[in-house]
């Protein structure tokens, strides 16, 4: 079954305790990305990958870092988290085309709740 | 500006309604527009886009943009509790570098 993976679904941590959220995707896709949906603000992208190697900041990058050592992996690290990370995350990858836009079709991983206290 | 405005609802019709659902944008660059539906603790799914201004149909669902009035709209024909979720309207500028602007949602409820 194609879908995007992310790990774990729910977390509770504390202030400044190092955390990664895994997220991977079997559908060959080049293109991934991390968001986060909090209420009221709607979804914002914190990072996205063009492709392996290949990383670059979207709208909300402070407090994130991201790596793309293959393909089917993009995980968030948070360093130190304060509890402003407090958010719903939410990993996708797209499906790019002639006859599609041009971040594509994005498929969701099915999100992580994060609690930082 | 990237800015996006949606009505976060809740918007609440009887089945059988014809729902409509919008957006307006105020970058004029923005030429792709799509929705996106949610489902409680789920990921969003793409639904339809569109490319420039003009109508799409697939199935009860229709969209429509409106360059001229920087308008985007989604109307969803015979409404069924099954389409109870939040819509997101999204769009980006040609190039694509600058990704993806969602709006905020509305959580849409279809009464059985």
């Amino acid at each position: 079954e194609a879908q995007v993976t992310q790990n774990p679904r729910y977390l509770i941590t504390v202030t400044g305790k190092k955390l990664t959220v895994t997220c991977s995707q079997n559908m060959n896709h080049e293109y991934m990305s991390w968001y986060r949906q909090d209420p009221g603000l709607g979804l914002r992208q914190i990072y996205y990958s063009m492709n392996v190697e290949v990383t670059d900041k979207g709208d909300v990058p402070e407090g994130y870092k991201v790596s793309r050592k293959e393909k089917r992996n993009f995980p968030l690290i948070l360093e130190s988290p304060s509890p402003n990370q407090t958010s719903l995350y939410f990993c996708a990858s797209s499906l790019r085309g002639d006859r599609l836009p041009p971040t594509g079709e994005l498929f969701f991983g099915e999100g992580s709740r994060l609690t930082v206290l | 500006q990237k800015e996006v405005e949606q009505d976060p609802g809740p918007l609440s019709v009887p089945e059988g309604a014809i729902v409509s659902l919008n957006c307006t944008y105020s970058n004029s660059a923005f030429q792709y527009f799509m929705w996106y539906r949610q489902y409680s603790r789920k990921g969003p799914e793409l639904l339809m886009y569109t490319y420039s201004s003009g109508n799409k149909e697939d199935g009860r669902f229709t969209a429509q943009v409106d360059k001229s009035s920087k308008y985007i709209s989604l109307f969803i024909r015979d409404s069924q509790p099954s389409d109870s979720a939040t819509y997101l309207c999204a769009m980006e500028s040609g190039g694509g570098a600058d990704g993806l602007t969602f709006g905020k949602g509305t959580h849409l409820i279809i009464q059985p």
